[in-house]
This record gives structure tokens, sequence and C-alpha cells, in this order.
């Protein structure tokens, strides 16, 4: 157990419609990461929340975006579905901006029908 | 495409045996290089790491061995166990100012009995 949590387990849901992945990372634990996998593509690296501030952008759509709270806790919203959304969602915590070690929770997995 | 790759997408071995995973990547000017191992149902898990300041580094049953004159990049695990099945990612990151993690695309490690 790496101490990310990530609600919820499962998804599934339409095409056109909106969810929202929630994130809980290990105390302590400042940085947090959004990644998408899927089966052709792998792990693609989506966004980064530092202490509240976005702090880098990946291979993330215009119709999905992040917010990390005050309480450090981050939710990943996704808009707009397409079948090709369908993926596993991963997010990775770690203690500082510049750590290097990301300890990653057990995923979300979405399916769009 | 991704510059972090993998050389073989499946590697089966004998329990006992060791196990050697190997990584390319392209840019030269990445300093740290992860490997992460992904068992069925959950998420990637920290194994290693190493610094492009070393060229081996040793933990528990794995080594990881860096030649930055061809960009490559293995994983050794010593004894290869039942519970070392699982798909392998190696990952670099590309900048010290930027703390994306780029993952390869993964390679499945089959162990037989």
């Amino acid at each position: 157990d790496s101490g990310v949590t990530q609600t919820p387990k499962h998804l599934i849901t339409a095409t056109g419609q909106r969810v929202t992945l929630r994130c809980s990372p290990r105390s302590g634990d400042l940085s947090v990461y959004w990644y998408q996998q899927s089966l052709d593509q792998g792990l693609q690296f989506l966004i980064q929340y530092y202490n509240g501030e976005e702090r880098a952008k990946g291979n993330i759509l215009e119709r999905f975006s992040a917010q990390q709270f005050p309480d450090l806790h981050s939710e990943l919203n996704l808009s707009s579905l397409e079948l090709g959304d369908s993926a596993l969602y991963f997010c990775a915590s770690s203690v500082e901006v510049d750590s290097d070690t990301q300890y990653f929770g057990p995923g979300t997995r979405l399916t769009v029908l | 495409g991704e510059s972090v790759g993998l050389h073989l997408p499946t590697l089966s071995v004998q329990e006992g045996d060791n196990s050697i995973i190997n990584c390319a990547y392209s840019n030269s000017a990445s300093d740290y290089f992860i490997w992460y191992k992904q068992e069925s149902g959950k998420g990637p898990q920290f194994i290693i790491d190493i610094r492009s300041n070393m060229d081996k580094r040793q933990g528990q049953r794995v080594t990881v061995l860096l030649n930055k004159t061809v960009k490559h990049l293995s994983l050794q695990i010593a004894a290869t166990q039942p519970g070392d099945s699982a798909v392998y990612f190696c990952a670099e990151n590309r900048a010290v100012w930027d703390d994306k993690i780029i993952f390869g695309k993964g390679t499945r490690l089959h162990i037989l009995p």
C-alpha cells in the first residue's frame, strides 16, 4: 500500500458525460501527479500540482482539468467524454516539487460506453 | 513518440534464473532514471532509481545499470521469483528544472515454473 488513495475504483459512464476522479496523496506529500494509462499509449503524464499550484503540464486534453485543494487532495475532471478516454487514471504523489520518487495510487478505471 | 523505450515487450524467464530488462533513452540531458513495477490491477510501484552521475546501483535482489555512452538502462533481477511477474517500466526525468517523468512502454516479465 503506497499511502495514496483514489476514488472511485471503477467508473462507467456514457459519451458526452463529465466525471471527477479524486486523489488523496500520502500524508505530508505536497506534489500530486495525474497519469493516464491505456493499452496503446502506455503511461502518459497529464498534469502536476504542487501545494495547490499547477507545476507542470503534459499531454492533457483541453476537455480535462485538475486542481489541488488546500488539504492537498486533488481532483481530475474529465468532460465531454469520448470512447477513447476509457483508460486507467493514476494519481501519484511525492514529498517536494523536485522529489523524483513518486508513489502511485491504485488507479481509477474509467469506461466510457 | 516515446524517447524512452524497451527492447522487448515480453520476457519469459525460468524461476530462479536472473532477469535482465533493457531500456533505451534518447535525451542525453536526462539526469534521473527510475524503474517501476506494475502488477496486474495495481498502480506502478517504485523499485529502484539511479542518477546520471552513477553507472550502477544495487537494491535488494535488483541492480540498475546505466550506460550513458549508449544511452541504455537495464534492470537486473536476481533469482527471479513468481512474485516478480509484472510489467516493468523504465522512466526518465528529462530536465533538472522539470520533474515531469516520461515512462517507457513497459516490458512484461513472465516467470516460467
